[in-house]
Protein backbone atom coordinates (compact mmCIF):
# COMPACT_ATOMS: atom_id res chain seq x y z
CA UNK A 1 0.00 0.00 0.00
CA UNK A 2 1.08 3.52 -1.03
CA UNK A 3 -0.47 6.72 -0.86
CA UNK A 4 2.00 9.81 -2.42
CA UNK A 5 0.87 13.19 -2.03
CA UNK A 6 1.94 16.13 -4.28
CA UNK A 7 0.88 19.65 -4.99
CA UNK A 8 2.05 21.54 -1.89
CA UNK A 9 4.57 24.65 -1.62
CA UNK A 10 4.48 28.84 -0.91
CA UNK A 11 1.65 30.35 -1.61
CA UNK A 12 -0.25 33.91 -1.07
CA UNK A 13 -2.69 34.96 1.14
CA UNK A 14 -5.96 34.69 -0.29
CA UNK A 15 -4.42 32.02 -3.18
CA UNK A 16 -5.97 28.81 -4.21
CA UNK A 17 -4.11 24.99 -4.34
CA UNK A 18 -4.88 21.95 -5.18
CA UNK A 19 -2.95 18.75 -3.35
CA UNK A 20 -3.58 14.96 -5.00
CA UNK A 21 -2.54 12.02 -3.62
CA UNK A 22 -2.15 9.23 -5.77
CA UNK A 23 -3.00 5.55 -4.46
CA UNK A 24 -1.50 1.84 -5.47
CA UNK A 25 -1.17 -1.43 -3.65
CA UNK A 26 -5.20 -1.65 -3.01
CA UNK A 27 -8.37 -1.39 -4.87
CA UNK A 28 -8.77 2.40 -4.57
CA UNK A 29 -12.74 2.62 -4.97
CA UNK A 30 -13.08 0.35 -2.27
CA UNK A 31 -11.27 2.06 0.48
CA UNK A 32 -12.61 5.83 2.13
CA UNK A 33 -9.84 7.97 2.09
CA UNK A 34 -8.59 10.95 4.39
CA UNK A 35 -6.54 14.14 4.54
CA UNK A 36 -4.74 15.35 7.55
CA UNK A 37 -3.06 18.10 8.37
CA UNK A 38 -0.51 19.05 10.76
CA UNK A 39 0.95 22.92 11.81
CA UNK A 40 4.57 23.15 12.76
CA UNK A 41 5.02 21.98 15.91
CA UNK A 42 1.37 21.35 16.55
CA UNK A 43 -0.73 18.54 16.45
CA UNK A 44 -3.12 16.28 14.05
CA UNK A 45 -5.70 18.29 12.95
CA UNK A 46 -8.25 15.94 10.46
CA UNK A 47 -9.38 17.96 7.52
CA UNK A 48 -11.94 15.75 5.78
CA UNK A 49 -12.81 12.40 4.76
CA UNK A 50 -14.48 10.88 1.30
CA UNK A 51 -16.24 7.73 0.57
CA UNK A 52 -14.91 4.96 -1.66
CA UNK A 53 -17.50 5.98 -4.09
CA UNK A 54 -17.10 9.61 -3.77
CA UNK A 55 -20.86 9.91 -3.02
CA UNK A 56 -19.84 10.95 0.75
CA UNK A 57 -18.17 13.74 1.98
CA UNK A 58 -17.63 14.64 5.00
CA UNK A 59 -15.29 18.29 6.91
CA UNK A 60 -14.17 19.59 10.05
CA UNK A 61 -16.41 22.53 10.67
CA UNK A 62 -13.32 24.88 10.61
CA UNK A 63 -13.13 24.11 6.85
CA UNK A 64 -16.56 23.83 5.06
CA UNK A 65 -16.76 26.52 2.57
CA UNK A 66 -13.38 26.60 1.66
CA UNK A 67 -12.14 23.31 1.22
CA UNK A 68 -13.28 20.62 -1.77
CA UNK A 69 -12.57 16.67 -1.19
CA UNK A 70 -12.50 14.69 -4.51
CA UNK A 71 -11.24 11.48 -6.29
CA UNK A 72 -11.05 9.88 -9.20
CA UNK A 73 -11.37 6.09 -9.26
CA UNK A 74 -10.04 5.61 -12.55
CA UNK A 75 -6.72 7.25 -11.65
CA UNK A 76 -6.27 6.46 -8.10
CA UNK A 77 -6.17 9.73 -7.03
CA UNK A 78 -7.69 11.88 -4.25
CA UNK A 79 -7.74 15.25 -4.33
CA UNK A 80 -7.81 18.84 -1.49
CA UNK A 81 -8.95 22.07 -3.24
CA UNK A 82 -8.44 24.82 -0.99
CA UNK A 83 -9.16 28.33 -1.52
CA UNK A 84 -8.53 31.65 0.35
CA UNK A 85 -5.65 30.38 1.83
CA UNK A 86 -4.68 31.77 5.32
CA UNK A 87 -1.31 31.69 7.41
CA UNK A 88 -3.45 29.76 9.73
CA UNK A 89 -3.57 26.74 6.92
CA UNK A 90 0.17 26.56 6.78
CA UNK A 91 0.83 22.87 7.87
CA UNK A 92 1.92 19.34 6.51
CA UNK A 93 -0.78 17.63 4.82
CA UNK A 94 -1.36 14.18 4.68
CA UNK A 95 -2.96 11.49 2.53
CA UNK A 96 -4.57 8.55 4.14
CA UNK A 97 -6.04 4.66 3.20
CA UNK A 98 -8.88 4.09 5.89
CA UNK A 99 -9.74 0.61 7.34
CA UNK A 100 -12.84 -1.07 5.71
CA UNK A 101 -15.86 0.17 7.01
CA UNK A 102 -14.53 1.85 10.49
CA UNK A 103 -12.52 4.07 8.54
CA UNK A 104 -9.82 4.84 10.45
CA UNK A 105 -6.64 6.19 8.89
CA UNK A 106 -4.20 2.80 8.49
CA UNK A 107 -2.14 3.96 5.63
CA UNK A 108 -0.20 7.41 5.43
CA UNK A 109 1.74 9.45 2.96
CA UNK A 110 4.55 11.16 3.93
CA UNK A 111 3.12 14.83 3.15
CA UNK A 112 3.13 17.69 1.64
CA UNK A 113 4.08 20.91 2.90
CA UNK A 114 1.65 23.81 2.31
CA UNK A 115 3.40 27.17 3.59
CA UNK A 116 0.78 30.22 3.02
CA UNK A 117 3.08 33.49 3.70
CA UNK A 118 3.53 37.30 1.08
CA UNK B 1 -18.31 18.63 17.95
CA UNK B 2 -16.18 15.70 20.34
CA UNK B 3 -13.50 17.46 22.20
CA UNK B 4 -10.64 14.72 23.31
CA UNK B 5 -8.37 15.52 26.30
CA UNK B 6 -5.39 13.98 26.28
CA UNK B 7 -3.28 13.31 29.75
CA UNK B 8 -1.19 13.98 30.40
CA UNK B 9 0.66 16.37 27.97
CA UNK B 10 4.07 14.71 28.80
CA UNK B 11 5.15 11.05 30.08
CA UNK B 12 9.02 11.54 31.43
CA UNK B 13 9.81 7.63 31.72
CA UNK B 14 12.66 5.12 31.61
CA UNK B 15 13.15 1.81 28.98
CA UNK B 16 11.22 -1.18 30.15
CA UNK B 17 8.42 0.70 32.68
CA UNK B 18 4.83 0.90 31.95
CA UNK B 19 2.96 3.31 30.45
CA UNK B 20 -0.41 4.72 31.12
CA UNK B 21 -1.81 7.29 28.69
CA UNK B 22 -5.52 8.59 29.14
CA UNK B 23 -8.02 9.79 26.17
CA UNK B 24 -11.12 11.46 27.55
CA UNK B 25 -14.14 12.25 25.26
CA UNK B 26 -16.74 15.30 26.01
CA UNK B 27 -19.46 12.82 25.25
CA UNK B 28 -19.91 9.02 24.81
CA UNK B 29 -17.79 8.14 21.28
CA UNK B 30 -19.14 4.45 21.91
CA UNK B 31 -16.19 2.47 21.43
CA UNK B 32 -15.19 4.10 18.46
CA UNK B 33 -11.87 4.98 19.24
CA UNK B 34 -8.15 4.82 17.97
CA UNK B 35 -4.50 5.42 18.80
CA UNK B 36 -2.01 7.03 16.63
CA UNK B 37 1.85 6.99 17.37
CA UNK B 38 4.23 9.58 15.26
CA UNK B 39 8.01 10.08 15.47
CA UNK B 40 9.55 13.08 14.32
CA UNK B 41 9.40 13.23 10.66
CA UNK B 42 7.10 10.65 10.66
CA UNK B 43 3.60 10.20 9.45
CA UNK B 44 1.12 8.67 12.37
CA UNK B 45 0.97 5.03 12.76
CA UNK B 46 -2.10 3.50 13.69
CA UNK B 47 -1.64 1.22 17.05
CA UNK B 48 -5.28 0.53 18.23
CA UNK B 49 -8.52 0.51 16.63
CA UNK B 50 -12.07 0.27 18.30
CA UNK B 51 -10.56 0.96 21.56
CA UNK B 52 -8.87 -2.33 22.06
CA UNK B 53 -7.90 -3.94 18.70
CA UNK B 54 -4.52 -4.20 17.95
CA UNK B 55 -3.80 -3.48 14.26
CA UNK B 56 -1.80 -5.08 11.76
CA UNK B 57 2.02 -5.71 12.95
CA UNK B 58 1.55 -3.66 16.25
CA UNK B 59 3.46 -5.36 19.10
CA UNK B 60 1.31 -7.04 21.71
CA UNK B 61 3.22 -4.71 24.44
CA UNK B 62 0.70 -2.18 23.14
CA UNK B 63 -3.07 -2.57 24.63
CA UNK B 64 -6.14 -0.26 24.21
CA UNK B 65 -9.00 -0.05 26.68
CA UNK B 66 -12.11 1.86 27.47
CA UNK B 67 -15.38 2.95 26.73
CA UNK B 68 -18.37 5.77 26.77
CA UNK B 69 -15.94 8.60 27.33
CA UNK B 70 -12.94 7.33 29.38
CA UNK B 71 -10.03 5.13 27.36
CA UNK B 72 -6.66 4.28 27.98
CA UNK B 73 -3.48 3.44 25.78
CA UNK B 74 -0.90 0.96 27.84
CA UNK B 75 2.33 0.36 26.84
CA UNK B 76 3.89 -2.65 29.25
CA UNK B 77 7.21 -2.25 29.10
CA UNK B 78 8.60 0.96 26.59
CA UNK B 79 11.46 -0.24 24.02
CA UNK B 80 13.68 2.62 22.92
CA UNK B 81 10.92 2.76 19.59
CA UNK B 82 8.40 3.79 21.79
CA UNK B 83 9.55 7.21 22.76
CA UNK B 84 7.26 8.94 20.52
CA UNK B 85 4.11 11.45 20.68
CA UNK B 86 0.83 9.19 21.16
CA UNK B 87 -2.32 10.73 19.57
CA UNK B 88 -6.29 9.54 20.31
CA UNK B 89 -8.79 9.75 17.67
CA UNK B 90 -12.55 9.29 17.56
CA UNK B 91 -15.06 7.79 15.05
CA UNK B 92 -18.14 8.29 16.77
CA UNK B 93 -19.57 11.41 15.33
CA UNK B 94 -18.60 13.56 12.32
CA UNK B 95 -16.25 15.66 12.19
CA UNK B 96 -13.54 13.20 13.54
CA UNK B 97 -11.46 14.76 16.55
CA UNK B 98 -7.74 13.98 17.70
CA UNK B 99 -6.54 14.88 20.75
CA UNK B 100 -3.87 16.89 21.60
CA UNK B 101 -1.11 14.13 22.17
CA UNK B 102 0.89 13.00 24.63
CA UNK B 103 4.99 12.84 24.07
CA UNK B 104 6.20 9.35 26.04
CA UNK B 105 10.19 11.08 26.57
CA UNK B 106 13.11 9.84 27.82
CA UNK B 107 13.91 10.19 31.82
Amino acid sequence: VQVLESGGGLVQPGGSLRLSCVASGFTFSRSAMSWVRQAPGKGLEWVSTISGNGESTYYADSMKGRFTISRDNSKNTLNLQINSLSAEDTAVYYCAKTTGSSWYEDHWGQGTLVTVSS
Amino acid sequence: EIVLTQSPAILSLSPGERATLSCRASQSVSSYLAWYQQKPGQAPRLLIYDASNRATGIPARFSGSGSGTDFTLTISSLEPEDFAVYYCQQRGNWPRTFGQGTKVDIK
